[in-house]
């Protein structure tokens, strides 16, 4: 596709539930971040995959997140049993590699109620 | 780890007059100075980036100064226009595209350009 793409754009879900954010990286890139952005705050890094492999996931807040990225393409964030602190908008980019920019994704916005 | 802070929060400023923004870094290892621009609803769109090696860069009206010694970097926008509204962030990293560590970012500045 022509940009980093995220479905879905929202997702609502109650305390305690799975849910799954999607990313789709621009062809080609074989670096992938996931960030989390709350309400008038920068982004803060989750994980780094280079390729299949998560390169750094030191930014997971806890054991409830986890992310894959089974094929070194589409990545999957998952977390499990939501708590209403982890409302925010996760955002995704890619790169080609380590020495060229970084593009975002529009995000998904999660809501935990 | 890295530390990034960014000021002013929120910058009003009228239209045609220059905008500075000004962050400041902790981690003598980082390298690579990008800075975002986000609107609503959207993810972060880059509008220029910095590497260590160089002081200052310039696109079209925004330039970027890098000042490793006292590691502050500082974005001017001059001639500002109603579409330059949005909020800005600074970033810093070990390398372009994050490296290892991913960005880290400071929180924001909302500015305004008045008509």
């Amino acid at each position: 596709g022509a940009g980093v793409s995220q479905t879905p754009s929202n997702k609502v879900t109650e305390k305690g539930k799975y849910v799954e954010l999607r990313c789709d990286p621009i062809s080609g890139h074989t670096a992938l971040y996931w960030y989390r952005q709350s309400l008038g705050q920068g982004p803060e890094f989750l994980i780094y995959f280079q390729g299949t492999g998560a390169a750094d996931d030191s930014g997971l807040p806890n054991d409830r997140f986890f992310a894959v990225r089974p094929e070194g393409s589409v990545s999957t964030l998952k977390i499990q049993r939501t708590e209403r602190g982890d409302s925010a908008v996760y955002l995704c980019a890619s790169s080609a590699g380590m020495n060229t920019e970084a593009f975002f994704g529009q995000g998904t916005r999660l809501t935990v109620v | 780890g890295e530390n990034v802070e960014q000021h002013p929060s929120t910058l009003s400023v009228q239209e045609g007059d220059s905008a500075v923004i000004k962050c400041t870094y902790s981690d003598s290892a980082s390298n690579y100075f990008p800075w975002y621009k986000q609107e609503l609803g959207k993810g972060p769109q880059l509008i220029i980036d910095i590497r260590s090696n160089v002081g200052e860069k310039k696109d079209q009206r925004i330039a970027v100064t890098l000042n490793k010694t006292a590691k502050h970097f500082s974005l001017h926008i001059t001639e500002t226009q109603p579409e330059d509204s949005a909020v800005y962030f600074c970033a810093a990293s070990k390398g372009a595209g994050g490296g290892a560590d991913g960005l880290t970012f400071g929180k924001g500045t909302h500015l305004i350009i008045q008509p």
